[in-house]
């Protein structure tokens, strides 16, 4: 199937802990982002990636770091995870000159204790 | 920030009623969009806006870029069950690769 799928679904892990989401697209795009949705299911983006170059940082802490082995994978890195940075994390991806249709993965739930 | 206002909050409405939802902005966008996310799944674009002034259609879905280019609306007609969900709407500002801003949503709940 043709499509954006993250790993894994789901993610607990204790409040220290250095953690990786994983991101693959198969739709042929050229750039890759992240967003995190919060509680009240506000959506917000935190990168995005176009020929391996991030193009977008949203202030978000240096703790979380996006990385693109290549095209096709951004992959998102958290340490010293936070009680805070529980949420659930999508992965979406688009052509360069297509930006505004996005195509979303399920998502990642992370919950930290 | 720039951030969207998007109402209303929550619906709860009956098969078969038509439903409205809009978002507005203080600011400019040169793009709207209108998403669906079903629980537990990413959201799903569901029409995209370029003109001011463009109304599309999607089936029963029909959108519209504002005339000044700070608001949108989306209707829904006669809905089903399955079109229960949240609706987001997101704007792309003026020369921001990319860089979507969405609103808080709007939950649609849809009785048989």
């Amino acid at each position: 199937d043709t499509a954006v799928s993250q790993t894994p679904k789901y993610l607990v892990t204790q409040m220290g802990n250095d953690k990786s989401i994983k991101c693959e697209q198969n739709l042929g795009h050229d750039t890759m982002y992240w967003y995190k949705q919060d509680s009240k299911k506000f959506l917000k983006i935190m990168f995005s990636y176009n020929n391996k170059e991030l193009i977008i940082n949203e202030t978000v802490p240096n703790r979380f770091s996006p990385k693109s082995p290549d095209k096709a994978h951004l992959n998102l890195h958290i340490n010293s995870l936070e009680l805070g940075d529980s949420a659930v994390y999508f992965c979406a991806s688009s052509f360069f000159d297509r930006e505004n249709e996005q195509f979303f993965g399920p998502g990642t739930r992370l919950t930290v204790l | 920030g720039q951030q969207l206002n998007q109402s209303p909050q929550s619906m709860f409405i009956q098969e078969g009623e038509d439903v409205s939802m809009n978002c507005t902005s203080s600011s400019i966008f040169n793009t709207w969009l209108w998403y669906k996310q079903d629980p537990g799944e990413g959201p799903v674009l569901l029409i995209a806006l370029y003109k001011a002034g463009e109304l599309t259609s999607n089936g029963r879905l029909t959108a519209q870029f504002g005339i000044t280019r700070k608001d949108s609306f989306l209707n829904i007609s006669a809905s089903i069950p399955s079109d229960v969900g949240i609706y987001f709407c997101a704007g792309q500002p003026g020369g921001s690769q990319g860089n979507l801003i969405f609103g808080k949503g709007t939950k649609l709940s849809v009785k048989p």
